[in-house]
């Protein structure tokens, strides 16, 4: 199985300020079809999982403009350029190349 | 805009099947991929597996001898089934329709607890 390794676990972030987190995969998520399929999800606390990002950079239907991300291979990042109050929660990073998809352990996401 | 609403027993105990359904409004499931996923309490996502085209399925390895993924066209249901119980398949079990094979639509998840 593809092992989805995110860092930091928790990341306590200034209202206003930018926040980062990595997802890095054990191996290239770049499938055959030439796509590579590394999505973000959110999750705020008692919240089902949202989608934020598809096929690495891809900002879902509704996703607010603060929320970026890049990468490439094996290594991801989502970013938030002013993280709000709304924005708390965990974040997981997902791989859908190879079966089984896997997830991340999750990042927590708190205000200082 | 699509919804969708997962139902079923919140108990189960040791070695039985677990049985959930998920009930898909304002969308067909005749299409689209339609994805189980499950979250331990106070844990991380793993994915199950899904289906699409009506009938063709993947399965996590890791579950693959007990999981059973349907749908139900005529109720516009998708159904899991998970046979052989324990402890560990104690979760909130979510359904998602994707975009493409990337669960992006989730329902609001459901307990369930395997017990005696």
């Amino acid at each position: 199985d593809i092992v989805m390794t995110q860092t930091p676990l928790s990341s306590p972030v200034t209202l206003g300020q930018p926040a980062s987190i990595s997802c890095r995969s054990s191996q290239s998520l770049v499938h055959s079809d030439g796509n590579t399929y590394l999505s973000w999800f959110q999750q705020r606390p008692g919240q089902p999982p949202r989608l934020l990002i598809y096929k690495i950079s891809n900002r879902f239907s509704g996703v607010p403009d603060r929320f970026s991300a890049s990468g490439a291979g094996t290594d991801f990042t989502l970013k938030i350029s002013r993280v709000e109050a709304e924005d708390v929660g965990v974040y997981y990073c997902m791989q859908a190349t190879q079966f089984p998809y896997t997830f991340g352990q999750g990042t927590k996401l708190e205000i200082k | 805009q699509v919804q969708l609403q997962e139902s079923g027993p919140g108990l189960v105990k040791p070695s039985e099947t677990l049985s959930l359904t998920c009930t898909v409004s304002g969308g067909s499931i005749s299409s689209d991929y339609w994805t189980w996923i499950r979250q331990p309490p106070g844990r991380g996502l793993e994915w199950i597996g899904y289906i699409y085209n009506r009938g063709s399925t993947n399965y996590n390895p890791s579950l693959k001898s007990r999981v059973t993924i349907s749908v139900d066209t005529s109720k516009n249901q998708l159904s899991l089934k998970l046979s052989s119980v324990t402890a560990a398949d104690t979760a909130v079990y979510y359904c998602a329709r994707g975009k493409g094979v990337v669960p992006s639509v989730w329902g609001q998840g459901t307990l369930v607890t395997v017990s005696s």
